[in-house]
């Protein structure tokens, strides 16, 4: 089945400094999801990326798509308080977008 | 527009006894899914509904779960008898479309003593 490996595995940034957490898959990358969870809530949908080579970008957060490296990338500009949280990647098994594996997390602190 | 809805937020009980979650999708999404965090692992696939029939559910870990989903609008998933390798946080999903993106409720923390 396919794996996931986030990294890191958590960070640390100071406000207003950038950030970027990867995601490698073990198998060839169909397409991508990225979440972002806060503590006792559920999965907030970020980004999805469903070609390589796509860019996305929303406010201040952006990811790629890399399907030859099969590894995607979120990066966070200029770092909020309000990004603080876990981020996850999720990546859809073959053609069933709904059925996703899930990476471990990357555990992103802000700090002022 | 009201996201996906979980009953109960938590819930405790005993080895032995029996559990039964509770998901709300958002109105008009025929696609649902069930997906659990066992303490320490990923977030892994249940199973999936279209509508009122399940698609697949080739993550049910064994015959003590059973879901649900009755006219095709909310659904339940059952565990009788729960084990103490249960205890985790199930997370209800639902989309439009097959392709459409994943959202997610809030989860049941379920934890079985």
């Amino acid at each position: 089945s396919q794996e996931l490996e986030q990294s890191p595995q958590s960070l640390i940034v100071q406000e207003g400094k950038n950030l970027t957490i990867n995601c490698t898959s073990s198998k060839t990358l169909y397409g991508l999801y990225w979440y972002k969870q806060k503590y006792g809530e559920g999965l907030i949908f970020l980004m999805m990326l469903q070609k390589g080579g796509e860019e996305k970008s929303h406010e201040k957060i952006t990811a790629k798509l890399d399907e030859k490296k099969q590894q995607s990338s979120l990066h966070i500009t200029a770092s909020q308080p309000s990004h603080a949280g876990i981020y996850l990647c999720g990546a859809p098994e073959t053609d069933s977008w709904g059925k996703l594996q899930f990476g471990a997390g990357t555990q992103v602190v802000v700090t002022p | 527009e009201a996201g996906v809805t979980q009953f109960p937020s938590h819930s405790v009980i005993e080895k032995g006894q029996t559990v039964t979650l509770r998901c709300d999708p958002i109105s008009g999404h025929d696609n649902l899914y069930w997906y659990r965090r066992v303490m320490g692992k990923e977030i892994k696939f249940l199973l999936h509904f279209v509508k009122e029939s399940k698609q697949d559910e080739s993550g049910m870990p064994n015959n003590r779960f059973l879901a649900e989903r009755t006219g095709g609008t909310y659904s339940t998933l059952k565990v009788q008898p729960a084990e103490l390798e249960d205890s985790g946080v199930y997370f209800c999903a639902s989309s439009l479309q097959f392709w459409s993106p994943l959202h997610f409720g809030n989860g049941t923390r379920l934890t079985v003593t």
